[in-house]
């Protein structure tokens, strides 16, 4: 069954530092999210991605972030400046409509840490 | 907007016991209802579904969900749990029709006891 890549599984960073990471999804699937889960909390919409623009964004999803899809297979999140309270799991997901019907497909997720 | 409470942080149950794990939501539109579960280290995997029709739904696993809209819950439950079900648990709901924005519960781990 097709799967939600993600890389790397875990990255470290220090506080104000630039981190990108990455997600291939499904490859016929158009839609793309990215969601967070920080430890011991729910898991968290940050942003939602259609036909190269994002077409929906939560509160937590601040300037500091930004989404690209750079080429016909990569997802990518970026955070520009890196604090402590973005240390979290970090998940890709992917979808094939926008229907609720349609359940996403999450990744492994990415375990960002910032020191 | 939806919110989704589940009230059980945590659930031990011995190995072949059944479990249930409850979930509740709230919603001025109606909407769609999953469960996800989480193993370690892991992503999120759907278990089941629920969209409209029968409000009993079968998933993988050996999970079922009852959908009760007078109550506004989704408890999922299954009759007999295995080592292997260890694992955290998430109910999520979405709005239904053209909406992708899911939202999730607090999620509840289940411990499995030999």
């Amino acid at each position: 069954e097709p799967e939600v890549t993600q890389t790397p599984s875990h990255q470290v960073t220090q506080m104000g530092q630039e981190v990108i990471l990455r997600c291939v999804p499904i490859s016929n699937h158009l839609y793309f999210y990215w969601y967070r889960q920080i430890l011991g909390q729910k898991v968290e919409f940050l942003v939602s991605f259609y036909n190269n623009e994002i077409s929906e964004k939560s509160e937590i999803f601040d300037d500091q972030f930004s989404v690209e899809r750079p080429d016909g297979s990569n997802f990518t999140l970026k955070i520009r400046s890196t604090k402590l309270e973005d240390s979290a799991m970090y998940f890709c997901a992917s979808s094939a409509t926008t229907e609720g019907s349609s359940p996403l497909h999450f990744g492994n997720g990415t375990r960002l840490t910032v020191t | 907007a939806q919110s989704v409470t589940q009230l059980d942080s945590q659930v031990p149950v011995f190995e072949e016991a059944p479990v249930e794990l409850r979930c509740n939501y709230s919603s001025s539109v109606s909407v769609y209802l999953f469960w996800y579960v989480q193993y370690p280290n892991q992503g999120l995997q759907l278990l089941l579904k629920y969209l409209s029709g029968s409000t009993l739904v079968k998933g993988i696993n050996g999970f079922e969900a009852e959908f009760n809209k007078s109550q506004t819950s989704f408890h999922l439950r299954k009759p007999s749990v295995h080592i292997s079900d260890t694992a955290e648990y998430f109910c999520a709901a979405t709005r239904s029709g053209g909406y992708q924005k899911v939202t999730f519960g607090t999620g509840t781990k289940l411990q499995v006891i030999p």
